[in-house]
């Protein structure tokens, strides 16, 4: 039973660009989150998401930030115009349920901005 | 707003000792808390989880305790090992939500 996928683990971008990032639940889990660490800093929660709802994205940044869930397919964090200040290690994680028990957490996807 | 914070944020011990993690949180309104285990650019591992009825789980070498009332928890590793080098990362959930609040870990150092 695979974990949670995140693809690219690794994605250097240039100040301006857009970065994706994309998560692939447990099998079976179809409760999302995505956490944020920044360096020397512990994990913030950016969003929640079930298929093809955003329940709760207060950890969101207002701008340049969205992420999706579709009904077939990974979910997907997107940044637009990406600055320094983005760079940061994001992690996804599952569940099978929203009620807070254990979840599982992807490898991460380290985002350098140059 | 629930705060968390662990201490040491650092600890560097030699190889069999038993040894103590610290958490506390400010909000004792809690539904659960989870330890973590961090290795160096790696995910997140669950180590174990405290539901806010209870007062300690154990796995192995790993033994957590919880006290709402006091907004703490502990993390005891007894007969430590290099290979339990990496951050321990406690986290809460508020009842009725969600979302995990992180402390910043504790970087652990287990010399051989």
């Amino acid at each position: 039973n695979a974990g949670v996928m995140q693809n690219p683990r690794h994605l250097v971008r240039r100040r301006g660009q857009e970065a994706r990032l994309r998560c692939s639940p447990m099998k079976g889990h179809s409760h999302v989150y995505w956490y944020r660490q920044l360096p020397e800093e512990g994990l913030k929660f950016m969003v929640y998401l079930q298929k093809e709802n955003i329940i709760d994205e207060s950890g969101m940044p207002k701008e340049r930030f969205s992420a999706e869930f579709p009904k077939e397919g990974p979910s997907i964090l997107r940044i637009q115009q990406v600055v320094r200040g983005d760079s940061a290690a994001y992690f996804c994680a599952s569940s099978p349920d929203g009620q807070g028990n254990t979840i599982y957490f992807g490898e991460g996807s380290w985002l350098t901005v140059v | 707003k629930q705060e968390v914070t662990q201490i040491p944020a650092a600890l560097s011990v030699p190889e069999g000792e038993n040894l103590v993690l610290n958490c506390s949180f400010t909000d004792s309104a809690i539904y659960n808390l989870q330890w973590f285990r961090q290795d160096p650019g790696k995910g997140l591992t669950s180590l174990l989880l405290i539901q806010s009825s209870q007062r300690e789980q154990t796995s192995g070498r790993l033994n957590a305790s919880l006290d709402k009332s006091s907004g703490r928890s502990t993390l005891y590793i007894a007969a430590s090992q290099p290979g339990d080098s990496a951050t321990y990362l406690c986290a809460v959930t508020t009842s009725g939500t969600y979302k995990y609040i992180f402390g910043t870990g504790t970087r652990l150092k287990v010399l051989a």
